[in-house]
C-alpha cells in the first residue's frame, strides 16, 4: 500500500542553525501539508501546497519556514533558524484532491529537538 | 474560530470492553469530521469520516456519528482488543476556502490483556 515516508525520523540541532525535513508523498497525489505537534499539545496546520506554490499558510508559517517541491518526488521543509519553540513532532500529509472527503494520508513524522 | 475538543487521556480498558471517547467540534457552516489514528512509531492513519449531519463513519469495528445538535462526534467500539492500543486524533475539515485540518489534543487509549 502507498505511503508517505519522512527522513530523518529524530532530527537533532542547535538554536539558530538550519534544518532541513524531508518528505515524500503518494507518487500521485498533487496536494501536499506540514503539521506539527508540540509535546502534549494540538496537531497543527502549517502550510498547503499545491501546483508548485503556497496555498494557504497558518501564522505559525513565518518567513523562517519555507517549502519546497525539488524534485517530482521529494516535498521539504526548512526552517532557516531554529528557535527552542520549535521543537515539535513535524508531520507530511499529502493529498489526491482538495475537495470533498479530504483524506490526507499523513507520514510517521520527524521528531525535531532544538537545544 | 473553528476548533475541536478531545476528553483528556490515557483511557484504560481491558480486553473486549466498550470504548468511549468523546469529541465535540465548534464550527461555521458544515465542517466534515475524522477520527485519525496513531499506533507506535507511525503516522497518522484515517480511521473513519462522516462528511454531513448524521452520517455514520465506522471502520475496524469503531463507529462515529456526526450529530449537528450537539456537535459532537464520539468514538465508540463495542470490544476493544490489545491491538487498538493508540492515539486517537478527532479532526474537522471545512472545505469551502480551506483544505487544511484542525485536530484535537488526542486521547492515548491503553487495553490490557
Amino acid at each position: 500500500e502507498p505511503e508517505v515516508t519522512q527522513t530523518p525520523s529524530h532530527q537533532v540541532t542547535q538554536m539558530g542553525q538550519e534544518v532541513i525535513l524531508r518528505c515524500v508523498p503518494i507518487s500521485n497525489h498533487l496536494y501536499f501539508y506540514w503539521y506539527r505537534q508540540i509535546l502534549g499539545q494540538k496537531v497543527e496546520f502549517l502550510v498547503s501546497f499545491y501546483n508548485n506554490e503556497i496555498s494557504e499558510k497558518s501564522e505559525i508559517f513565518d518567513d523562517q519556514f519555507s517549502v519546497e517541491r525539488p524534485d517530482g518526488s521529494n516535498f521539504t521543509l526548512k526552517i532557516r533558524s531554529t528557535k527552542l519553540e520549535d521543537s515539535a513532532m513535524y508531520f507530511c500529509a499529502s493529498s489526491a484532491s482538495q475537495v470533498g472527503s479530504f483524506e490526507q494520508y499523513f507520514g510517521p513524522g520527524t521528531r525535531l529537538t532544538v537545544t | 474560530g473553528n476548533s475541536v475538543t478531545q476528553m483528556e487521556g490515557p483511557v484504560t480498558l481491558s480486553e473486549e470492553a466498550f470504548l468511549t471517547i468523546n469529541c465535540t467540534y465548534t464550527a461555521t457552516g458544515y465542517p466534515s469530521l475524522f477520527w485519525y489514528v496513531q499506533y507506535p512509531g507511525e503516522g497518522l492513519q484515517l480511521l473513519l469520516k462522516a462528511t454531513k449531519a448524521d452520517d455514520k463513519g465506522s471502520n475496524k469495528g469503531f463507529e462515529a456519528t456526526y450529530r449537528k445538535e450537539t456537535t459532537s462526534f464520539h468514538l465508540e467500539k463495542g470490544s476493544v482488543q490489545v491491538s487498538d492500543s493508540a492515539v486517537y486524533f478527532c479532526a474537522l475539515g471545512h472545505g469551502a476556502n480551506t483544505d487544511k485540518l484542525i485536530f484535537g489534543t488526542g486521547t492515548r487509549l491503553q487495553v490490557f490483556p
